[in-house]
């Protein structure tokens, strides 16, 4: 596509449920990253993939968060058993092969009640 | 580990002045440091990259600067426009999978 598209922009869950955040990059980009970003915040590393793989989660901030990018395009971003302090803009990123020139796509607005 | 420091959090200035927003980073070994624009509710839009062998770069009227040594980069938005307001923050590319760094941030209002 044009531009990295993340879905759904705003997601409202209970607290204790799981939700999923997806990201579908720009069209041939081989690296992808998640960032979180908190009210007042920039945004943090969460996880980075080159292709299928998750070359880097040193930003997941507990087994809670998983991410997977099986077929190295789309890219979910799982959160189980959700908390309040969950609450965030979830941004999806991509670019060429790493190394700057980043798209960032809109982000999912999750909160978490 | 790498910090991003911008500084003031917000600034309000009136249509047409020359601006500098500030940014310090930690540690200078950096790969590249980035400018970023974000508007409310939005995405990130990358105004401008600047490598580490490079000490500015400008498009349009913007012109960032970058000093490794001192850990400092600057951008300067020239004859501003309300358009301009928005919020602007940097992050240092530390080339460890290009993972960024950002700082909190600068939220710009330009007034008629």
């Amino acid at each position: 596509g044009a531009g990295v598209s993340q879905t759904p922009s705003n997601k409202v869950t209970e607290k204790g449920k799981y939700v999923e955040l997806r990201c579908d990059p720009i069209s041939g980009h081989t690296a992808l990253y998640w960032y979180r970003q908190s009210l007042g915040q920039g945004p943090e590393f969460l996880i980075y993939f080159q292709g299928t793989g998750a070359a880097d989660d040193s930003g997941l901030p507990n087994d809670r968060f998983f991410a997977v990018r099986p077929e190295g395009s789309v890219s979910t971003l799982k959160i189980q058993r959700t908390e309040r302090g969950d609450s965030a803009v979830y941004l999806c990123a991509s670019s060429f092969q790493g190394g700057g020139g980043y798209t960032f796509g809109s982000g999912t607005r999750l909160t978490v009640v | 580990k790498q910090e991003v420091t911008q500084i003031p959090a917000a600034l309000s200035v009136p249509e047409g002045e020359n601006l500098v927003l500030n940014c310090s980073f930690t540690d200078s070994a950096i790969y590249n440091l980035q400018w970023f624009r974000q508007d409310p509710g939005k995405g990130l839009t990358s105004l401008l990259l600047i490598q580490s062998s490079q000490r500015e770069q400008t498009s349009g009227r913007l012109n960032a600067s970058l000093d490794k040594s001192s850990g400092r980069s600057t951008l300067y938005i020239a004859a501003s426009q309300p358009g301009d307001s928005a919020t602007y923050l940097c992050a240092a590319d530390t080339g460890a999978n290009s993972k960024l760094t950002f700082g909190k941030g600068i939220t710009l209002s330009v007034r008629p």
